[in-house]
């Protein structure tokens, strides 16, 4: 079973708009990450949130973490047309002690010009 | 850059065909997964590796094996591919607790 479940499935906005992007997991986490998935291609890594920090910036990614509430939120300040792509979390759950990482279904976002 | 190399791109088998998806990574890496993306489906772990010749079952191991001899390659198997096995397959490697990085995939097409 999928660890993390993102929300909405499919987003699209116009360029300049914030985009947000939730995922829910089920059990404790290591850490959460995100990653985006441009068509047909492998996965980039975009931002890393360890489970005692609540969020995280990098350029205009902002990330959210709660932990009470197992989930977490991507935020995507002045979209470009160039961030249109699908967006992935994924979980590292506290019991694997490993770093195994459980991806969710992704969510869509067309950011049209 | 850390690179994640997937021997094929683009793959065509037929069903009952054993088939290798190969994977290497130049970093060092202790941790290496196999996942498979289907539409709708997101990424499903089929197998994760921590160490070499250590194994984990991943949410969808039915149908496939790997091996892990060498630290920097990981080896996917479909032991008789079936139609249900097309699919892209994504390598990633990483260290504990930090990011995965990912290779290209391989786009398998069994007939």
């Amino acid at each position: 079973s999928q660890q993390g479940e993102e929300d909405p499935q499919a987003l699209s906005i116009q360029e300049g708009e914030n985009a947000t992007m939730n995922c829910s997991y089920k059990t404790s986490i290591n850490n959460l990450q995100w990653y985006r998935q441009n068509s047909g291609r492998g996965l980039v890594h975009l931002i890393l949130i360890r489970s005692n920090e609540r969020e995280k910036h990098s350029g205009r990614l902002r990330v959210t973490l709660d932990t009470s509430k197992k989930s977490s939120s991507l935020l995507i300040t002045a979209s470009r047309a160039a961030d249109t792509a699908s967006y992935f979390c994924a979980t590292d759950p506290l019991t694997s002690n490993t770093g195994k990482l459980i991806f969710g279904q992704g969510t869509t976002l067309q950011v049209k010009p | 850059d850390v690179k994640v190399t997937q021997s094929s791109r683009y793959l065509v088998k037929r069903t009952g065909e054993k088939v290798f998806l190969e994977c290497v990574q130049d970093m060092d890496h202790e941790n290496m997964f196999w996942y498979r993306q289907d539409p709708g489906l997101g990424l499903r772990l089929i197998y994760f590796s921590y160490d070499v010749k250590m194994k984990e079952k991943g949410d969808i191991p039915e149908g496939y094996s790997v091996s892990r001899e060498k630290k920097e390659r990981f080896s996917l198997i479909l032991e008789s591919a079936s139609t249900n096995q097309t699919s892209m397959y994504l390598c990633a490697s990483g260290l504990q607790n930090t990011e995965a990085f990912f290779g290209q995939g391989t786009r398998l097409t069994v007939v």
